[in-house]
């Protein structure tokens, strides 16, 4: 079952504009992940935060989280045409101390 | 560094053919294993997974079967393909537990004829 759900499924941005994109998520966590995958291509992890921060940049990204909504945001500010691709977000699995549950991502578009 | 193998890039079967999937991970050693299925516009649905040698744990009941006959190399394997099976399949790596990034693979697009 799908634990995180993100939100928009798709969204469309000019070059320059910010990104955000939200994660829900329906039991507690130790940490959440954002991944992002281009088209035809494996997932490339880009940022967790663990349950007890609030918000963590890395470069252009900063991610938040609200344990007490259950929820993320990932932000991409000032984003490029190469920030094109599809993001992930991804909370503790259920099955093994290892293992996580994506949700069904948001596909995001930034035009020159 | 660590790197991962996947192949093949692109597979093309019939119903009712055999399959084999290979993924091998380079540069760290006793990793967790992965087989993910990626339907078009979907998320990721976790197939097996592996903490160790001969170590598999299975999400999902299907016709799919895995194993993991080397430290380090992981094999996804049907012995009757049905449609259902087409679909995106990704192979990743971890070391440790969730706090840890999980590294993939580029994937076998499957389809099935």
């Amino acid at each position: 079952s799908q634990q995180g759900e993100e939100d928009p499924q798709a969204l469309s941005i000019q070059e320059g504009e910010n990104a955000t994109m939200n994660c829900s998520y329906k039991t507690s966590i130790n940490n959440l992940q954002w991944y992002r995958q281009n088209s035809g291509r494996g997932l490339v992890h880009l940022i967790l935060i663990r349950s007890n921060e609030r918000e963590k940049h890395s470069g252009r990204l900063r991610v938040t989280l609200d344990t007490s909504k259950k929820s993320s945001s990932l932000l991409i500010t000032a984003s490029r045409a190469a920030d094109t691709a599809s993001y992930f977000c991804a909370t503790d699995g259920h099955l093994g101390y290892s293992t996580l549950t994506f949700g069904k991502g948001t596909m995001l578009l930034v035009s020159p | 560094s660590q790197t991962i193998h996947q192949w093949p890039a692109t597979l093309v079967q019939p119903v009712g053919s055999p399959l084999s999937l290979e993924c091998t991970v380079e540069g760290t050693s006793n990793p967790n294993l992965y087989w993910y299925r990626q339907a078009a516009g979907r998320g990721l649905q976790l197939l097996f997974y592996s903490v160790g040698i001969g170590q598999i744990s299975s999400e999902v009941p299907q016709n799919l079967s895995a194993s993991r006959p080397q430290d380090r190399q992981f094999i996804l394997s049907s012995k009757k393909l049905l449609l259902s099976d087409s679909g995106f399949y990704l192979c990743a790596w971890s070391v440790g537990d969730s706090r840890q990034p999980q590294h993939f693979g580029d994937g076998t697009r499957l389809s099935i004829l």
